[in-house]
């Protein structure tokens, strides 16, 4: 069984396009994650949601958007997307926030052209 | 302002041999720290959390020590295979405690 799942796995797109990445843990976990790798293999977190709840917003675009229908879903919408944007998108979750290990679903990759 | 380095460089061992990496912190005072491994095109896989009253944590061939003194975290893997070759990355909590903060990661390969 899948941890963490994320959807699509590879995702090839234009500029200015919209486009959506979904994430779903089967693990229970109430905190879930979205990190953000870049070329430089750099991984930075982007958001973080306990129980539904937006809990860390970092310094990023209000172009992307997450979404978290419940504790088991946290999907990434991106807006007007941008060559900047192409990079690795990880999705994480762990039982509660704070000490608890993260597990980390296989990634996303975005290639914007 | 925060920052975790890890050897920059690719870290090639001989296998059996012991790796020792490194990841030093500045501006940090975490609570835990913990140690991922990620293969490439995967996401990265939990290995060892070690609390900031934790002098050392093994997991079998895995051993972890943290010295909050030094701001200093050495990650041992003995007897090395070539399966452990691998990219690992070093993560502290944030102040906030709701995610972490990763370092770079140090590229290990180990040759037969």
């Amino acid at each position: 069984d899948t941890a963490v799942s994320q959807t699509p796995k590879y995702l090839v797109t234009q500029m200015g396009n919209d486009k959506s990445i979904k994430c779903e843990q089967n693990l229970g976990h109430d905190t879930m994650y979205w990190y953000k790798q870049d070329s430089k293999k750099f991984l930075k977190i982007m958001f973080s949601y306990n129980n539904k709840e937006l809990i860390i917003n970092e310094t990023v675009p209000n172009r992307f958007s997450p979404k978290s229908p419940d504790k088991a879903h946290l999907n990434l919408h991106i807006n007007s997307l941008e060559l900047g944007d192409s990079a690795v998108y990880f999705c994480a979750s762990s039982q509660d926030y704070g000490s608890d290990e993260q597990y980390f679903g296989p990634g996303t990759r975005l290639t914007v052209t | 302002s925060q920052k975790i380095e890890q050897n920059s460089e690719a870290l090639n061992i001989q296998e059996g041999k012991t790796a020792t990496l490194t990841c030093n912190y500045t501006n940090y005072s975490p609570a835990y720290l913990q140690w991922y491994r990620q293969d490439p095109g995967r996401g990265p896989v939990f290995l060892l959390l070690i609390r900031e009253n934790e002098k050392e944590k093994r997991k079998e061939r895995l051993k972890v020590t943290f010295d909050t003194t030094l701001k200093q975290s050495l990650f041992h893997i003995t007897a090395s295979q070539p399966a452990d070759s691998a990219t690992y990355l070093c993560a502290l909590d944030r102040n906030s405690g709701y995610a972490l903060n990763f370092g770079k990661g140090t590229s290990l390969l180990v040759t037969p």
